[in-house]
């Protein structure tokens, strides 16, 4: 499984874009990224995934470098109700595997 | 129905006490997971269930022992528990995939069972 490495923590203004990275550098070919968000005592939310292409959806954007090692997710507009912890994970088949993860702490 | 549910929200249980938790979702999905979560850490895979067969079992003990009746239905069925597995337990289900293709395949998690072991 690939491992993954994430900052522990980060602010983020409200309104402005928060950028939450992550390393995963033994990503295999054929593992997607998925982006998972969870909120304080609640079940994991599916964010967002790509292969190569960065991608957007109403929640988020997601941007993976060339390389597929690294990526970025990306909230546009942040808002209090973003606070969580953010997840990166990559996958291949059915199998997701959780690394430390990012709390993202949403400010006024 | 776009939801998972879990039952029950919150369970406190004895060591010698046998419980089960269950886990329902209606959108045709037919993978079907369990994880556990301490407190402060990421969840972890315990195990996949996949067209109905249990797929992935993560070395779990066998005081933990899964069951999928059908594609809707998930139970953990529990059995002499520690202390120690106290924890909050979620359900997820995705579309499934067959081999290694993972594409969309995003889970959707319940909101899980906040188990207490005494």
């Amino acid at each position: 499984d690939a491992k993954t490495t994430q900052p522990p923590s980060m602010d983020c203004a409200e309104g402005r874009a928060a950028n939450l990275p992550c390393n995963h550098s033994t990503i295999s070919g054929n593992e997607y990224v998925y982006w998972y968000r969870q909120i304080h005592s609640q079940g994991p939310q599916y964010i967002i995934h790509g292969l190569k292409n960065n991608e957007t959806n109403e929640m988020a954007s997601l941007i993976i470098t060339e390389d597929r090692k690294s990526s970025t997710l990306i909230l546009p507009h942040a808002t209090l109700r973003d606070t969580a912890v953010y997840y990166c994970t990559p996958s291949g088949g059915n199998k997701l595997t959780f690394g430390t993860g990012t709390q993202l702490k949403v400010e006024l | 129905d776009t939801e998972v549910t879990q039952t029950p929200k919150h369970l406190v249980m004895g060591m010698t006490n046998k419980k089960s938790l269950k886990c329902e979702q209606h959108m045709g999905h037919r993978a079907m997971y369990w994880y556990k979560q301490k407190a402060k850490k990421p969840p972890e895979l315990m195990f996949v269930y996949s067209y109905e067969k249990l797929s992935i079992n993560e070395s779990v003990p066998s005081r933990f022992s899964p069951e999928c009746p059908n594609s809707s239905l998930l139970n953990l069925h529990l059995h002499a528990l520690q202390p120690e597995d106290s924890a909050l337990y979620l359900c997820a289900s995705s579309r499934g995939t067959s081999g290694r293709d993972s594409s969309y395949n995003e889970q959707f998690f319940g909101p899980g069972t906040r188990l207490t072991v005494l």
